[in-house]
């Protein structure tokens, strides 16, 4: 059985700081690693999909990175904004194909 | 264009009565997942089903539960009869793909209370 887990359980910044977070996973059997951000009282919507090692996206102010090898992906958010406030969730897909295993989350709260 | 509908958004019941959970994929999408969202247990995936075709049903935890999709459009998640320990957040999402290149669009999920 996968075990996803997300560091630190929550965070708070103030708006304009840089942070980011820590998504570990077993390096075994890796399949996908996907990131999901998921807003109070909505459903979670994707980040990024990510496959292969030394993978890095970026969408607006959000990027990711991926090393299989050792089994962690980071997510960094530059210049945070209230609205960046959500919980952020990693999945990984192993060798048990399409299912995916959630972290528990990392709760982000932006102060403006 | 039309996401994950699922239905109904909130569910109220007394123990031991029969739920439902209904839920219409994003068209074309060829697989579909029901998670179950608790405090104490996150996101788990319960089923699985790529092309109305149930693949992995590991995650249902007893008999009580059952799911369906009967063609492309719909699915459902029954539970008989329910438990309060069943009381839980239900998510329908579909994908185009596999997990490997398909990212998930989840429904705005199924708040269920069993009382």
């Amino acid at each position: 059985i996968l075990n996803v887990e997300q560091s630190p359980q929550s965070l708070h910044v103030q708006e304009g700081d840089s942070t980011n977070f820590t998504c570990s996973f077993p390096s075994s059997n890796f399949y996908a690693l996907h990131w999901y951000r998921w807003e109070t009282a909505k459903s979670p919507e994707a980040l990024f999909v990510m496959t292969l090692n030394g993978d890095e996206k970026k969408k607006g102010r959000i990027s990711a990175t991926l090393n299989t090898k050792e089994g962690y992906s980071y997510l960094y958010i530059k210049g945070s904004q209230p609205e960046d406030s959500a919980t952020y969730l990693c999945a990984q897909g192993g060798e048990y194909g399409n299912k995916l295993v959630f972290g528990a989350g990392t709760i982000l709260r932006v102060k403006s | 264009d039309a996401g994950v509908i699922q239905s109904p958004r909130h569910e109220v019941t007394e123990m031991g009565q029969e739920v439902t959970l209904r839920c219409k994929p994003i068209s074309g999408h060829d697989y579909l997942f029901w998670y179950r969202q608790t405090m104490m247990r996150g996101l788990e995936l319960l089923i699985y089903f790529n092309n109305n075709v149930p693949i992995d049903d590991s995650g249902m935890p007893e008999d009580r539960f059952s799911a369906k999709m009967p063609n492309a459009s719909f699915s459902t998640l029954k539970i008989q009869p329910s438990e309060p320990r069943d009381s839980a957040v239900y998510f329908c999402a579909s994908s185009l793909a596999g997990v490997d290149t398909g990212e998930l669009f989840f429904g705005e999920g199924s708040r269920l209370t069993v009382l």
